[in-house]
């Protein structure tokens, strides 16, 4: 069974760091790129970027480029999304998903972690 | 940047029909797909590539696209099947590609 599942919600102050996991079972974690989504409160889906876990290469969408790090450890199938120094406004739930498919105008996201709550707030 | 619009809510009866239509330009020579996601719960993939259904997905789901519109239909509503739904697909049209959900549509069961 695939199966994504994501490390626990977080209380964090501005200014602070944060990681954040997302560990795949189930299947070949190289063999699938995972991405990362965003859900602000009460509002709709934004992808974030993704990642190639077999040789780490990333996309950004330019919304989050610079603001997050996507990386991944295929040692132990994890991925994660991390954040240098937070704002309130990252307040959100984060989902990872992963892709099928390879052709960027065909592949979907056909599975998803639990999502990680992270609240910023001093 | 692509831009896809859906309506903010759908209203259907037990048993009828609800569609729920995804605009964008030219959005026909896309692959359109589409999530459900319940309160408090992870999106699901219901649609993928326009008009297919992932395994243990109803057949009452169904999709179309064509045009400046893709539609997500589900037949003999039931319950369960209130939620908000995401169309989504892959634009490579600027100089930054990016995977692009819709505004999303929340469906409520009368």
């Amino acid at each position: 069974e695939v199966q994504l599942v994501q490390s626990g919600a977080e209380v964090k102050k501005p200014g602070e760091s944060l990681r954040i996991s997302c560990k795949g079972s189930g299947y070949s974690f190289t063999s699938y790129w995972i991405s990362w989504v965003r859900q602000m409160p009460g509002k709709g889906l934004e992808w974030m970027g993704r990642i190639d876990p077999s040789d780490s290469y990333t996309n950004y969408s330019p919304s989050f480029q610079g603001h997050v790090t996507i990386s991944a450890d295929k040692s132990i199938s994890t991925a994660y999304l991390q954040w240098s120094s937070l704002k309130a406004s990252d307040t959100a739930m984060y989902y990872c998903a992963r892709l099928e498919g390879v052709t960027p105008g065909l592949n979907y996201f056909d599975y998803w972690g639990q999502g990680t709550l992270v609240t910023v707030s001093s | 940047s692509y831009v896809l619009t859906q309506p903010p809510s759908v209203s259907v009866a037990p048993g009828k029909t609800a569609r729920i239509t995804c605009g964008g330009n030219n959005i026909g020579s896309k692959s359109v797909h589409w999530y459900q996601q319940k309160p408090g719960q992870a999106p699901v993939l219901v649609v993928y590539d326009d008009s297919d259904r992932p395994s243990g997905i109803p057949e009452r789901f169904s999709g179309s696209n064509s045009g400046n519109t893709a539609t997500l239909t589900i037949s003999r509503v039931e319950a369960g099947d209130e939620a908000d739904y995401y169309c989504q697909v892959w634009d490579s049209s600027s100089d930054h590609s990016s995977y692009v959900f819709g505004t999303g549509t929340k469906v409520t069961v009368l």
